[in-house]
């Protein structure tokens, strides 16, 4: 069963604007990651945030971690044509595994 | 500095042959784990390793059995295929323990026909 669920499912924006992908889990973690994957490639990985991290930052990309409400939320900040992916949520509770969502899909229009 | 390396890239099979797909890291990462990803359902583990000689049943096991004789290479085999395992097989590892993130390989798109 998937630990993590993306909202939205899909997600077009234009070059320039923000991107904002939530995910949601059910069970307590240790921490969360955020992974991207292109058309036809395997997963890259982007962010780790701990579950005693509320925010983290790297580069254009922002990502904070609410554990009451059990979801994170990345945020890509100026989008570019070279953006466009499929982004998933990952998390990692007791066990030393990462349980993915079922992503996002995001296109950036030029 | 290849990373994770999968084979094949692709492969069709007919219903009952088997199979064995191939994962190879260079990280002298301690764990391995084989993901399947069919559209809507993200990534699913099949099994996984945390070290040399060890294997360990993940979320969708049944129709898979793996082997890591080699601390670099973690191979998924397929006894008898169905058209239920067409998908595609990623393969990932890390260096294990909490807070590490996973390397993936590039895919192995299999259909069974």
């Amino acid at each position: 069963s998937q630990q993590g669920e993306e909202d939205p499912q899909a997600l077009s924006i234009q070059e320039g604007e923000n991107a904002t992908m939530n995910c949601s889990y059910k069970t307590s973690i240790n921490n969360l990651q955020w992974y991207r994957q292109n058309s036809g490639r395997g997963l890259v990985h982007l962010i780790l945030i701990r579950s005693n991290e509320r925010e983290k930052h790297s580069g254009r990309l922002r990502v904070t971690l609410d554990t009451s409400k059990k979801s994170s939320s990345l945020l890509i900040t100026a989008s570019r044509a070279a953006d466009t992916a499929s982004y998933f949520c990952a998390t990692e509770g007791m066990t030393d595994k990462l349980i993915f969502g079922t992503g996002t899909r995001l296109q950036v229009f030029p | 500095n290849a990373g994770v390396t999968q084979t094949p890239k692709f492969r069709v099979l007919k219903t009952g042959q088997s199979m064995t797909l191939l994962c190879a890291q260079d990280m002298n990462h301690e764990y391995m784990y084989w993901y399947r990803q069919d559209p809507g359902m993200g990534l699913r583990l099949i099994h996984y390793s945390v070290g040399e000689g060890t294997t360990a049943k993940g979320e969708v096991p049944d129709g898979y059995n793996v082997s890591r004789l080699k601390k670099q290479n973690f191979l998924l085999g397929l006894e008898s295929a169905a058209p239920s395992q067409t998908s595609v097989y990623f393969c990932a590892s890390s260096y294990g323990g909490q807070g590490n993130s996973y390397t993936f390989g590039s895919g192995t798109r299999l259909t069974v026909v």
